[in-house]
């Protein structure tokens, strides 16, 4: 199985920040890697597709970038609704596998 | 719109199993194919499996073979994960998503409880 494994685990920031979160897969994934966030009691969301497109709807402070094995979520400028979980997964073999998430805390 | 609505919460027993809808509406149901994750409380997204509505084939995680079965009526757009021989750490909410390559859509969940 493709192990997934993000970085940080959680991290704390303030309205207006830069964050980045990373992934890094055991093996080459190309491009098929995805982006979710998650509020609690909530299903995920999809916001970054095969890597670097930002899914429908989605705003555009966030962004992806990375190919092969390494993977980089950046969100801009945090705003209050950013606070959430936010999950890797690949696609490029089954199983599919999920990042074990990535907490933004204030 | 593009929806999946799951059915709702469950309590079960030890050794028990569990069957678990998940309607489809506002597209082809046939055209993509329909994925089960499930997340324990607190914890992360672990990928269950997924099936083919069009052909009713199927792929498990490993770890499900053998004691999870995901099938579909297609003639009521839904999905259907059941899950056998219930024990306490398969307590979670269980996610059905459409998905051709990313998880696109997903249901609102359905809680599943094992307690004796």
């Amino acid at each position: 199985d493709i192990q997934m494994t993000q970085s940080p685990s959680s991290l704390s920031a303030s309205v207006g920040d830069r964050v980045t979160i990373t992934c890094r897969a055991s093996q080459n994934i190309n491009i098929y890697l995805y982006w979710y966030q998650q509020k609690p009691g909530k299903a995920p969301k999809l916001l970054i597709y095969a890597a670097t497109t930002l899914q429908s709807g989605v705003p555009s402070r966030f962004s992806g970038s990375g190919s092969g094995t390494d993977f980089t979520l950046t969100i801009s400028s945090l705003q209050p609704e950013d606070f959430a979980t936010y999950y890797c997964q690949q696609s490029y073999t089954s199983p599919r596998t999920f990042g074990q998430g990535t907490k933004v805390e204030i | 719109q593009v929806q999946l609505v799951q059915s709702g919460a469950e309590v079960k027993k030890p050794g028990a199993s569990v069957k678990v809808s998940c309607k489809a509406s506002g597209y082809t149901f046939t055209a993509y194919y329909m994925h089960w994750v499930r997340q324990a409380p607190g914890q992360g997204l672990e990928w269950m499996g997924r099936i083919n509505p069009n052909s009713g084939g199927t792929n498990y995680a490993q770890k499900f073979q053998g004691w999870v079965t995901m099938t579909t009526d297609t003639s009521i757009s839904t999905a259907y994960m059941e899950l056998s021989n219930l024990k306490s750490d398969d307590t979670a909410v269980y996610y059905c998503a459409r998905a051709e390559n990313a998880f696109d859509i997903w249901g609102q969940g359905t809680m599943v409880t094992v307690s004796s």
